[in-house]
């Protein structure tokens, strides 16, 4: 079985804040893959990141960065200098074992504000 | 634009009505994936089909169904319509039948079903 969970159900920064979005995964497979999708308020995913289990070195994009840690089932994800089109939903999801379907955490709305 | 298209993209209908909600992957992508979206349950798992068959089934009720034509698009069709059918009805597609194993799945931008 494969589960993600995201604790945090609204946050609400100042524009320029740094901010952390957490998720927890669950599986007892040795290969899976970690994703992060975000969902503005057009309605549309859009793809961010994908991860897989054997890689554990941290990454970054511009003001994104994603810090994965095996060790506490963590993937978790840092916008730094947020800006007001950084608000949206963002969902962390899993992959893993014999699935074949992502599994997506509840979602994290996001809110910055000017 | 991901590339995956969806139509339509709002439906209003009563309560015992049914609908067909259709998607067109990406060129060249042969899996198509069917997730709901609603304020309570999130984003749910329903169907995958790969070059026309079904592979994988999520929490899909017994009153949806779906399928995956020759062309590769896909229908999902849902009948005998309840309130709580109302949601955002997304697909995504990916090359592989284990999309999520070889790269991202691309969504498309939902169809939001009302039922009235």
């Amino acid at each position: 079985a494969q589960k993600v969970t995201q604790a945090q159900t609204e946050i609400s920064v100042v524009e320029k804040e740094d901010v952390t979005l957490d998720c927890v995964y669950e599986t007892r497979d040795t290969t899976y893959y970690l994703f992060w999708y975000k969902q503005p308020p057009s309605g549309e995913l859009v793809f961010l990141i994908r991860r897989n289990s054997f890689d554990e070195q941290n990454e970054i994009s511009g003001r994104y960065s994603w810090n994965f840690q095996k060790s506490t089932s963590s993937f978790n994800f840092t916008i730094t200098a947020s800006q007001v089109v950084d608000s949206a939903v963002y969902f962390c999801a899993l992959v893993s074992g014999s699935a074949r379907q992502l599994t997506f955490g509840s979602g994290t709305q996001l809110t910055v504000l000017p | 634009d991901s590339g995956v298209t969806q139509t339509p993209k709002h439906l209003i209908t009563a309560t015992g009505q049914r609908v067909t909600l259709r998607c067109s992957p990406r060129s060249g992508d042969l899996s198509v994936y069917w997730y709901q979206q609603s304020l309570d349950q999130g984003l749910q798992f329903l169907i995958q089909y790969y070059n026309g068959e079904e592979r994988a089934k999520g929490n899909i009720l017994e009153r949806f169904s779906a399928q995956q034509f020759p062309d590769l698009h896909s229908e999902l069709n849902l009948s005998s319509l309840e309130l709580g059918d109302s949601a955002l009805y997304f697909c995504a597609s990916s090359v592989s039948d284990r999309g999520g194993y070889t790269g991202e799945l691309f969504f498309g931008e939902g169809s939001r079903l009302t039922v009235l």
